[in-house]
């Protein structure tokens, strides 16, 4: 079956501090990757994406890139804020031709990521 | 645009009892998900529908039942609560798969 693996938390950063929260998958198909993120008391957004392996998503300065020899997508960011004080989940989903497939998507736990001025 | 609204946002039950959580979503959307999201557990899928008049089961689908009847809602149902179906609820929509919508989610607690 479809799997994901991301880090357990809480990770404590100082701001500007680097990030990075490491992702790795296990699937049958040819998935599609997907970053979440939770702020407090909201639900999911989608923060970034990728549909095929080298793709780069992007988006508020986080980045991840679909490795799919090491089959991983990391999250990165070069200077956390405080605002960057959330969950983030790692998901997959395959099938279809990109997007991923009508059955949903597959969580990793979440990793608490906590900010500290 | 209010996109995809959960009602209630809180509800405690007692073992046994029933309840419908709603979904809707003014964005024409053919995909909807059911999610519950446990501690260290991630969000598990539930159910779900790739348009009006038809559901799927998910990855954890017993205990729950599911309707859309009309596109822009999603409808779910615990028949008999029990205390494991303690958890935030999410609903979540998209035009295409695999939903990247989410609403605010739904407290329950099964006391």
């Amino acid at each position: 079956g479809n799997s994901v693996t991301q880090m357990e938390g809480p990770v404590t950063l100082s701001e500007e501090a680097f990030l990075t929260i490491n992702c790795t998958y296990t699937a049958t198909g040819y998935p599609s990757l997907f970053w979440y993120v939770q702020y407090p008391g909201e639900g999911l957004q989608l923060l970034l994406k990728a549909t095929k392996a080298d793709d780069k998503g992007s988006n508020k300065g986080f980045e991840a890139t679909y490795r799919k020899e090491t089959t991983s997508f990391h999250l990165e960011k070069g200077s956390v804020q405080v605002s960057d004080s959330a969950v983030y989940f790692c998901a997959l989903s395959v099938g279809f031709d990109s997007g991923g497939g009508a059955d949903g998507l597959t969580f990793g736990k979440g990793t608490h990521l906590i900010i500290q001025p | 645009n209010a996109g995809v609204t959960q009602t209630p946002k809180f509800r405690v039950l007692k073992t046994g009892q029933s309840m419908t959580l709603l979904c809707a979503q003014d964005m024409n959307h053919e995909y909807m998900y059911w999610y519950r999201q446990d501690p260290g557990m991630g969000l598990r899928l539930i159910h779900y529908s790739v348009g009006e008049g038809t559901t799927a089961k998910g990855e954890v689908p017993d205990g729950y039942n599911v309707s859309r009847l009309k596109k822009q809602n999603f409808l779910l149902g615990l028949e008999s609560a029990a205390p494991s179906q303690t958890s935030v609820y999410f609903c979540a929509s998209s035009p295409r798969p695999p939903g990247a919508f989410f609403g605010q989610g739904t407290r329950l607690t099964v006391v």
